[in-house]
């Protein structure tokens, strides 16, 4: 367990709908990472928050975006959804921004559009 | 452009013996590189990390061994483990910019079979 949870586990909705993935980092950890992992592919970076604040920008479509709570959850809002955003989308969390240290994993999210 | 490139999608090893898992990188900013275990329905799992400033690190089974001249690691398992039989990610990191974020960049991954 690495104390990252993200839910729900499996969501399965229809093109054009919009969605909101959860993310509760590792107690004390600030910073959040969002990545995607389609079929066949690795994780691609989608976007990360540290203590509420954007602080980078991967390749996330203009038609998601994400927010860091107080409480230092997140939430991964889809909108617009397409066949394409099927795959699985993961959180990590790690301590702090300024430092480079390994990042912990969520158990992910499944997305299936139909 | 594939920054992180794990040209091997699956490698099988007889139990015991010893599992050498590759990962090249092409981005000369990375300094530092983790590996990562994945079993199915489940997140990346951590596994080793190693600085720039090293070529060499242990833990336990696992060692990683980073070449930076060529731009190569490798992650060697000893002895290996039906255990082990996993999913591997390579995934490197780089200071964005000012802003303190050290999104990973994620190889493909390779699929490790331990064969008992």
């Amino acid at each position: 367990d690495s104390g990252v949870t993200q839910t729900p586990k499996h969501l399965i909705t229809a093109t054009g709908q919009r969605v909101t993935l959860r993310c509760s980092p590792r107690s004390g950890d600030l910073s959040v990472y969002w990545y995607q992992q389609s079929l066949d592919q690795g994780l691609q970076f989608l976007i990360h928050y540290y203590n509420g604040e954007e602080r980078a920008k991967g390749n996330i479509l203009e038609r998601f975006s994400a927010q860091q709570f107080p409480d230092l959850h997140s939430e991964l809002n889809l909108s617009s959804l397409e066949l394409g955003d099927s795959a699985l989308y993961f959180c990590a969390s790690s301590a702090r921004a300024g430092v480079n240290t390994e990042a912990f994993f969520g158990q992910g999210t499944r997305l299936t559009v139909v | 452009d594939q920054q992180v490139k794990q040209n091997s999608p699956s490698l099988s090893v007889q139990e015991g013996r010893i599992s050498i898992l590759n990962c090249d990188y092409t981005n000369s900013m990375f300094d530092y590189f983790l590996w990562y275990k994945k079993y199915p329905a489940e997140g990346p799992t951590f596994l080793i990390s190693i600085s720039s400033i090293k070529d060499k690190n242990e833990d336990g089974r696992f060692t990683v061994f980073l070449n930076k001249s060529a731009k190569h690691l490798s992650l060697h398992i000893v002895p290996s483990q039906p255990g082990d039989s996993a999913v591997y990610f390579c995934a490197a990191s780089t200071k964005y910019s000012g802003a303190g974020s050290y999104q990973l960049t994620f190889g493909k991954g390779t699929k490790l079979s331990v064969i008992p």
